[in-house]
């Protein structure tokens, strides 16, 4: 079946360390994957996404790597803040007509002063 | 550019009840998903319309319906309200243009069905 998932569901890390979450997803006809992150009370917000021909993209402190091969996604925050604390979630696009995107269940962020 | 708004932002409704929300989408972006959030299933796929025509639908029965109007604004209802369908409702609107597909999401309409 169609699935995003997630190794770990909470990640607690030390300010100013690199933080890196993890995903795995089935679907192997999806082209596009998204990185989300969430904060308590507000819809989850677009952080960085990457196309299946593609195995890295780097944003402003944020990596997204890509590994077809294993069906694994992971994002990396360099030097972590307090402000990253929050739910991440991977999701992928398939096309089916329309698109529909499928959630990871999610991975919730510590930071620690 | 506004983002994404949904109202209400919070509803309380009883069992058997009907619940209508609205989303409005950025404006030039024509697609609109909407998806459920709980903290048992997490962020669940509903629906998606574009250009008032429902492309895909989720895995949820028939008492949850949507439609889109021709500005794009969308609305969804859910009939015969159960507990299990309190929630955190989200809609998402996106260009989907090839190369443009990113959804961008509103804060949601929290229901709570007592």
């Amino acid at each position: 079946g169609e699935s995003v998932g997630l190794h770990l569901p909470t990640l607690s890390v030390q300010e100013g360390d690199n933080s890196i979450i993890n995903c795995a997803y089935s679907n192997s006809a999806s082209d596009y994957f998204i990185w989300y992150k969430q904060e308590s009370g507000k819809g989850p917000q677009f952080i960085i996404d990457i196309r299946s021909n593609m195995d890295k993209r780097q944003g402003q402190r944020v990596t997204v790597l890509l590994n077809k091969t294993v069906k694994h996604l992971s994002l990396q925050i360099a030097a972590t803040q307090p402000g990253d604390s929050a739910v991440y979630f991977c999701a992928e696009n398939i096309r089916t007509g329309g698109f529909k995107t499928i959630f990871g269940a999610g991975t919730r962020l510590f930071v620690k002063a | 550019k506004a983002g994404v708004t949904q109202t209400p932002r919070y509803l309380i409704k009883t069992r058997g009840q009907q619940v209508t929300l609205s989303c409005s989408p950025i404006s030039g972006h024509r697609s609109v998903s909407w998806y459920q959030q709980t903290p048992g299933q997490g962020l669940q796929f509903l629906f998606e319309y574009f250009s008032e025509t429902q492309r895909n639908k989720g895995n949820f029965p028939g008492r949850f319906s949507g439609r889109q109007f021709s500005n794009s604004r969308s609305e969804m209802n859910v009939s015969t309200l159960e507990l299990g369908d309190s929630a955190l409702y989200l809609c998402a609107s996106s260009l989907d243009r090839p190369l443009q597909e990113t959804q961008y999401f509103g804060p949601g309409t929290r229901l709570l069905v007592l």
